[in-house]
């Protein structure tokens, strides 16, 4: 099982649209989450934090779910901007691994006109 | 501030040539230090995980080496390059133990001809 999971997508939605990706992650002992943005030939860059209490920040909306090892992303009313890859990580903050980053494979989301 | 500098941006090797792509860290002192691939439509691929000086983490057999010469200095090398070693490549840092997150570089696109 990978240690990061994530739906593969592509999603191709229409501006205004709300979209949701999940995704799933293998360590419990895992202690922080993130959803990044890599656009087109470009590196990821954070979008957001993920906390324990859900968080919001404009049209994005993060959601963890500890007892299921789940995190969310939803997306309200689509921008053809929004189109891009988004990755979810997780960050095993404890033990020996000293805080190694660990990236799903990404959701890639498109939005037409 | 911290800022992080991967260079070239873009490198063109004939098959068999040598490697040598450098990456440093300005700000921040013992940070964690990546070097993942992503080959053309695929996600991330972690290469290699350092957590501190002379201490390198291999995550998949390669043609591929790193080393750490200096706290915030990742260099990857390889002796001779093969066709499927084309990709962009991507250094990025963070924290020991962060709750942030980690930064990416602008990354080095390899094209191995």
């Amino acid at each position: 099982r990978k240690e990061v999971e994530q739906d593969p997508g592509p999603f191709n939605v229409p501006e205004g649209a709300t979209v949701a990706f999940n995704c799933t992650y293998s360590n419990s002992a895992s202690q922080s989450f993130f959803w990044y943005r890599q656009d087109c030939r470009k590196e990821p860059k954070l979008l957001m934090s993920v906390y324990s209490s859900g968080n919001e920040d404009g049209r994005f909306t993060a959601q963890l779910n500890r007892a299921s090892q789940y995190i969310s992303l939803l997306i309200r009313d689509s921008k053809l901007s929004d189109s891009a890859t988004y990755l979810c990580v997780v960050n095993d903050a404890g033990g020996t691994s000293y805080g190694k980053l660990t990236f799903g494979q990404g959701t890639i989301l498109t939005v037409h006109p | 501030s911290q800022t992080i500098h991967q260079w070239p941006a873009t490198l063109v090797q004939p098959v068999g040539s040598p490697l040598s792509l450098e990456c440093t860290v300005e700000g921040t002192s013992n940070p964690n230090l990546y070097w993942y691939r992503q080959a053309a439509g695929r996600g991330l691929q972690l290469l290699f995980y350092s957590v501190g000086i002379g201490q390198i983490s291999s995550e998949v057999p390669q043609n591929l080496s790193a080393s750490r010469p200096q706290d915030r200095q990742f260099i990857l090398s390889s002796k001779k390059l093969l066709l499927s070693d084309s990709g962009f490549y991507l250094c990025a840092w963070s924290a020991h133990h962060s709750t942030v997150g980690g930064t990416f570089g602008s990354g080095t696109r390899l094209t191995v001809v």
